[in-house]
C-alpha cells in the first residue's frame, strides 16, 4: 500500500539535543512538507521541497534543518537552537505543481524535557 | 495576509443531529480549499478539494459547499464514529513563486457525536 511514514512514534529528548524525525513516502510525490501541530492552533509550515536537493523555508524554520537525498526521503531535524521543540511533527506529501491535496503521515510526538 | 478561520472550536451533537461546520478564508487568489479529518494522535485524513465557489463535494454522510468567501461542511445524520477534529486549509497564490505550496490552516473544529 501506498503511504507516508514517520518514525518513531513518541520521541523523547533531554534539552540540548539534536533530534531526527524520519518520514519516507512511497507516492511518488515529488513535494513533501515538515508541519508542526501544538494544541489549539493551526498547522503551521516548517519546510517543503517541491525536489530533490532542494528545499524552502517555511513560516517557522528557526531551529530546524532539513535534507533531501533522495524522492523518498525529507528528514527533520530539530535543533537544540528550537526554542520550544515539544510538538506534534506531521509530514506530509503531494504531486507537484498543484492545487494539489497534501497526504499526511501519522505523525511524531516530540518532548523535549 | 491569508488566513482561515474555523466556527465553532468544539460541537457536540446527539447521534442522527445534523449541523454544519463553518470555514471563513481570505486568501489573495485562491487555487483551492481542502478539508481535513483528525482524530486525536494521528495525522490528518484528506477529505476533499473545493476549487471554486459552488462547488460541491459529497463523501457519505459530508457535504462540503465552497462560496467566495466560507466553506461549510455539512454533516448529515452524524453517527459516534464521525467525532473527530475537522481542518480547513487554503492554498493561494503567492507574490513571486512559481506555484504555491503552502496551506494556510484553520485551528479546527472538534466535533464529538454522542450515541
Amino acid at each position: 500500500d501506498g503511504g507516508i511514514t514517520q518514525s518513531p512514534k513518541y520521541l523523547f529528548r533531554k534539552e540540548g539535543q539534536n533530534v531526527t524525525l524520519s518520514c519516507e513516502q512511497n507516492l511518488n510525490h515529488d513535494a513533501m512538507y515538515w508541519y508542526r501541530q501544538d494544541p489549539g492552533q493551526g498547522l503551521r509550515l516548517i519546510y517543503y521541497s517541491q525536489i530533490v536537493n532542494d528545499f524552502q523555508k517555511g513560516d517557522i524554520a528557526e531551529g530546524y534543518s532539513v535534507s533531501r537525498e533522495k524522492k523518498e526521503s525529507f528528514p527533520l531535524t530539530v535543533t537544540s537552537a528550537q526554542k520550544n521543540p515539544t510538538a506534534f511533527y506531521l509530514c506530509a506529501s503531494s504531486l507537484a505543481k498543484g492545487p494539489y491535496e497534501q497526504y499526511f503521515g501519522p505523525g511524531t510526538r516530540l518532548t523535549v524535557t | 495576509e491569508d488566513q482561515v478561520t474555523q466556527s465553532p472550536e468544539a460541537l457536540r451533537l446527539q447521534e442522527g443531529e445534523s449541523s454544519s461546520l463553518n470555514c471563513s478564508y481570505t486568501v489573495s487568489g485562491l487555487r483551492g480549499l481542502f478539508w481535513y479529518r483528525q482524530d486525536p494522535g494521528k495525522g490528518p485524513e484528506f477529505l476533499f478539494t473545493l476549487y471554486s465557489a459552488g462547488e460541491e463535494k459529497e463523501k457519505e454522510r459530508l457535504k462540503a459547499t465552497l462560496t467566495k468567501k466560507e466553506s461549510f461542511l455539512h454533516i448529515t445524520a452524524p453517527k459516534p464514529e464521525d467525532s473527530a477534529t475537522y481542518l480547513c486549509a487554503v492554498q493561494g497564490r503567492q507574490r513571486g513563486m512559481d506555484s504555491s505550496y503552502k496551506l494556510i490552516f484553520g485551528s479546527g473544529t472538534r466535533l464529538l457525536v454522542r450515541p
